[in-house]
Formats: structure tokens, C-alpha cells, sequence
């Protein structure tokens, strides 16, 4: 079967680092995405990794790791607007998105 | 950037009504959209897979005479919920994505289900 996951909740603190990571097992990979969902709001694209590596846009970054069937995301410079839920997704190999349960992100000051 | 809407954004009806909602990609041809359901603290789940001009695939559990999906055009699709009950209330939230080897799903705001 296919499987996705992530922990379910994660607290870090206001100007910190967190890395929230992804573990897939799926029929074929046509790349992985990273979510962002605020309570009672749809999701909002963070990144997309389809090689392996490391991408990086602003405060977020998301690797990549096929061989392991991996990814992290990792958020610096955490404000108290980033709490919220983060979704990893799979897309399969008929290009279906795969979705993992979603890691709860609690910021305190 | 791909812009979906939905409408209504929330709804409250009576059990045993129908609700119809609409998903719209405002600035892209969508061939296929998706439409999914997420309960409170859960992730969402695929209901159905719809392409234009075709029927819907739906995912094992989704009532097909339930919950009935039109994709008439490119740039709409709209999900009904038939009788609803209590239990149906939920977020609907419906993706849009370009093309079958355009990875990226476009999300609409969502819409809030309630039957009373």
C-alpha cells in the first residue's frame, strides 16, 4: 500500500529552527510537496522537490532524499504566524497526490 | 499565479437538502480537478477525481448518487451533496491542476458544510 508520515505535533519556539520530516513509501514518485494549512483555511503551496537536494526559498527549505523515501522541511526564523498545520505529498506515478496526515506546528514566545 | 474560487465559502441547510457547490479556476484551463473532504484535525481525503467531459472517479467509500461532480468545462466543476445529513458536515476543499504532467494542484478557499 501506500503510506505517508509525519509526526503529529511539533512545538518550537518563537526564532528558532524546526524540521518537520516526511517518510513516503508510494507506487512510483513524480515529486513531493510540502503544505501549509492554517485552521479552517485550505492548504497554501510551500515547495516541490522532484530531485534530490535541497531547495531553499526564504525562511523555508525542503530536501529531498529518493533512495531513502524522505523529505524534511525545515522553517527558520519561526513567528508566531507560522503555527499551523504542514502537509507532505506524494505524487504517485499516475501523478495522484498522496497525502500524509499532517504535523500540528505550535509556536510559543 | 492559478487562482481557484469556490462558492458558497460556508453553508448551513436543514438535513435532507441538497447543496451544490462550485469550484472555478479563474485564470487557467483546468483538465482535471479534485475535490476533497477534511474533518476536524484530520487530513484531507480524496472523494473523487473529475475530468472534463468525462465522469468522475470516485475513491472506494464516496458515494457516487451522494455526492454527484460535473465538470462541464474546463474551468468548472461543481459537487452536489444530495439529502445531506449531520454527518456529511465537513470542509470541502476542491484542487484544480493544469495539465496530466503539470504536477502542481491549486487549492479553492474551501467551503464549510453544515447541516443541521
Amino acid at each position: 500500500g501506500q503510506n505517508i508520515d509525519q509526526p503529529t505535533e511539533m512545538t518550537a519556539t518563537e526564532g528558532a529552527i524546526v524540521q518537520i520530516n516526511c517518510t513516503y513509501q508510494t507506487s512510483g514518485f513524480n515529486g513531493l510537496f510540502w503544505y501549509q494549512q492554517h485552521a479552517g483555511e485550505a492548504p497554501t503551496f510551500l515547495s516541490y522537490n522532484v530531485l534530490d537536494g535541497l531547495e531553499e526559498k526564504g525562511r523555508f527549505s525542503s530536501f529531498l532524499s529518493r533512495s531513502k523515501g524522505y523529505s524534511y522541511l525545515l522553517l527558520k526564523e519561526l513567528q508566531m504566524k507560522d503555527s499551523a498545520s504542514y502537509l507532505c505529498a506524494v505524487s504517485d506515478s499516475n501523478y495522484q497526490l498522496i497525502w500524509g496526515a499532517g504535523t500540528k506546528l505550535i509556536i510559543k514566545p | 499565479g492559478a487562482v481557484v474560487s469556490q462558492h458558497p465559502s460556508r453553508v448551513i441547510c436543514k438535513s435532507g437538502t441538497s447543496v451544490k457547490i462550485e469550484c472555478r479556476s479563474l485564470d487557467f484551463q483546468a483538465t482535471t480537478m479534485f475535490w476533497y473532504r477534511q474533518f476536524p484535525k484530520q487530513s484531507l481525503m480524496l472523494m473523487a477525481t473529475s475530468n472534463e467531459g468525462s465522469k468522475a472517479t470516485y475513491e472506494q467509500g464516496v458515494e457516487k448518487d451522494k455526492f454527484l461532480i460535473n465538470h462541464a468545462s474546463l474551468t468548472l466543476s461543481t459537487l452536489t451533496v444530495t439529502s445531506a445529513h449531520p454527518e456529511d458536515s465537513s470542509f470541502y476543499i476542491c484542487s484544480a491542476r493544469i495539465g496530466q504532467d503539470y504536477n502542481e494542484q491549486f487549492f479553492g478557499p474551501g467551503t464549510r458544510l453544515t447541516v443541521l
